[in-house]
């Protein structure tokens, strides 16, 4: 079965420190997305990839960055890590017309 | 650039009553999606209902049903039989080049 692997599940980090969250994907879609969540709003997108090489920014990608070297991953970094970043991060599963979304990633950042 | 508005906060309803969530959105597009996702407390999305522009009729899953109006730009849930259960956040979005933008959401309570 097509799978989408984020980890880790939970994560606590100091500011200023680099953070790299993993997104693992088995469906070999071309497709692949990073948003976050903050509490009480709606998800918003930070960066998104149509393919190997391709990478774009999305509506809040200042502090973030992504490559993607292959099809199966897509790892977001916070190259430096601010309190501002606590949020919780979802990699979705994508098909032609949907997106599936697991538990997400939660981040701290104290 | 799309935007995805639910102008309702918070909504109640009674337990076996009917509720209608709303949703509005701004495209340019003639060919996108319009989904709604239920988020409970464990945060894991789950898609409740999805509608395809180009499809006039409007999208039913049992008790959920929507009315999309494509020239008003709206796209309303109507939760019928209301059950404890359906207590969530539920987020309407809009999806086009299978990107996703995603209103501010709705909280819905459902009194016992």
């Amino acid at each position: 079965d097509a799978e989408i692997t984020q980890s880790p599940r939970h994560k606590i980090t100091e500011t200023g420190r680099q953070v790299t969250l993993a997104c693992h994907q088995t469906w070999n879609h071309n497709n692949m997305f990073w948003y976050r969540q903050d509490l009480g709003h709606g998800l918003r997108l930070i960066h998104y990839s149509y393919g190997v090489q391709d990478t774009n920014k999305g509506e809040v990608s200042d502090g973030y960055s992504v490559s993607r070297s292959n099809t199966e991953d897509l790892p977001l970094t916070l190259e430096s890590a601010a309190s501002s970043q606590t949020s919780v991060y979802f990699c979705p599963r994508v098909s032609p017309c949907e997106q599936f979304f697991g538990p997400g990633t939660r981040l701290t950042v104290l | 650039a799309q935007t995805v508005t639910q102008s309702q906060p918070e909504m109640s309803v009674q337990e076996a009553e009917t509720v209608t969530l709303s949703c509005t959105y701004d495209t340019s597009e003639s060919d996108y999606y319009l989904f709604w996702y239920k988020q409970p407390p464990s945060r894991q999305m789950i898609l409740v209902i999805r509608q395809e522009a180009y499809k006039q009729q409007n999208a039913t899953e049992n008790r959920f049903s929507v009315n999309f109006q494509k020239a008003a730009k709206s796209f309303s849930l109507k939760i019928s039989d209301s059950q404890l259960g359906d207590a969530a956040m539920y987020f309407c979005a809009y999806g086009a080049g299978n990107m996703l933008t995603f209103g501010g959401g709705t909280r819905l309570m459902v009194k016992p």
